[in-house]
C-alpha cells in the first residue's frame, strides 16, 4: 500500500514553455502533499505543501506565481512549472501523507526530471 | 546553518567492510527521525526509522542522542547493493527535512 505517482517521469521542453507535473495517490487519500525539488548532489528542498482545497503554503524563496500547485481532490496534485527556464531544470519529486496512521511520514513519488533547454 | 547536516562523503568501502555515518540536527523539536536512502536518479525510500532506545534492522543500526541531537547509521557487513547516497532526515509535524545525504559506493 501508500503508492505515489508521478507523471511524467521526464520532461524536455523549450524556454518559455509551462510544464505540468502530476502526483497521484494510488490507494489512499492523501490529505497533504508536498513537492520537493533536488538538484545535482544537493539535498531535497521542500517547495510547497499544500492540503486538499486549499491553497498551497509556500517556502521563502518560492515563487507562487511561476510554480502553481493545485490540490484538487484527495489523490492528485498538480505542480505546474510557468514559462521554465534552463535554471528550474531539476528534479521534483512529490510525496503525500493521508489520515491516522498515515500522518507521521511521507510516501514519496518516483520523480520528474525536467530539462529545460 | 543547515537544519540537518551530514558528511557528504564520498565513503568508498571494500565488501564486508562496517561504515558509520553521522547527521547532526538543529530544530529541537523535531519529534520523528529516519534514515532515507535515495540511488541514482531515484527518489528517496525509507530505510529505517530511529529511536532513542536505538534500533536494528539486519546489518543496519540507528542512534538517536536527542540531548545531543545526534543521529547516526551503522552498516555491517557492506554489500554492493548497498552503494547509494543515505539521508538524515527530521519530521516535525508534517514538516519533514532532509541532509544533503552521504554517498556510500561498495566497491568488490
Amino acid at each position: 500500500g501508500a503508492v505515489v505517482s508521478q507523471h511524467p517521469s521526464w520532461v524536455i521542453c523549450k524556454s518559455g514553455t509551462s510544464v505540468k507535473i502530476e502526483c497521484r495517490s494510488l490507494d489512499f487519500q492523501a490529505t497533504t502533499m508536498f513537492w520537493y525539488r533536488q538538484f545535482p548532489k544537493q539535498s531535497l528542498m521542500l517547495m510547497a505543501t499544500s492540503n486538499e482545497g486549499s491553497k498551497a503554503t509556500y517556502e521563502q524563496g518560492v515563487e507562487k506565481d511561476k510554480f502553481l500547485i493545485n490540490h484538487a481532490s484527495l489523490t492528485l496534485s498538480t505542480l505546474t512549472v510557468t514559462s521554465a527556464h534552463p535554471e528550474d531544470s531539476s528534479f521534483y519529486i512529490c510525496s503525500a501523507s493521508g489520515l491516522g496512521s498515515m500522518t507521521d511520514t511521507q510516501y514519496f513519488g518516483p520523480g520528474t526530471r525536467l530539462t529545460v533547454l | 546553518r543547515k537544519e540537518v547536516e551530514q558528511d557528504p562523503g564520498p565513503f568508498n568501502v571494500p565488501e564486508g567492510a562496517t561504515v558509520a555515518f553521522n547527521c547532526t540536527y538543529s530544530n529541537s523539536a523535531s519529534q520523528s527521525f529516519f534514515w532515507y536512502r535515495q540511488d541514482c536518479r531515484k527518489e528517496p525510500k525509507l530505510l529505517m526509522s530511529v529511536y532513542s532506545s536505538g534500533n536494528e534492522d539486519g546489518r543496519f543500526t540507528a542512534q538517536l542522542n536527542r540531548a545531543s541531537q545526534y543521529i547516526s547509521l551503522l552498516i555491517r557487513d557492506s554489500k554492493l547493493s548497498d552503494s547509494a547516497t543515505y539521508l538524515c532526515v527530521t519530521y516535525n509535524n508534517n514538516d519533514m527535512r532532509f541532509g544533503a545525504g552521504t554517498r556510500l559506493t561498495v566497491k568488490p
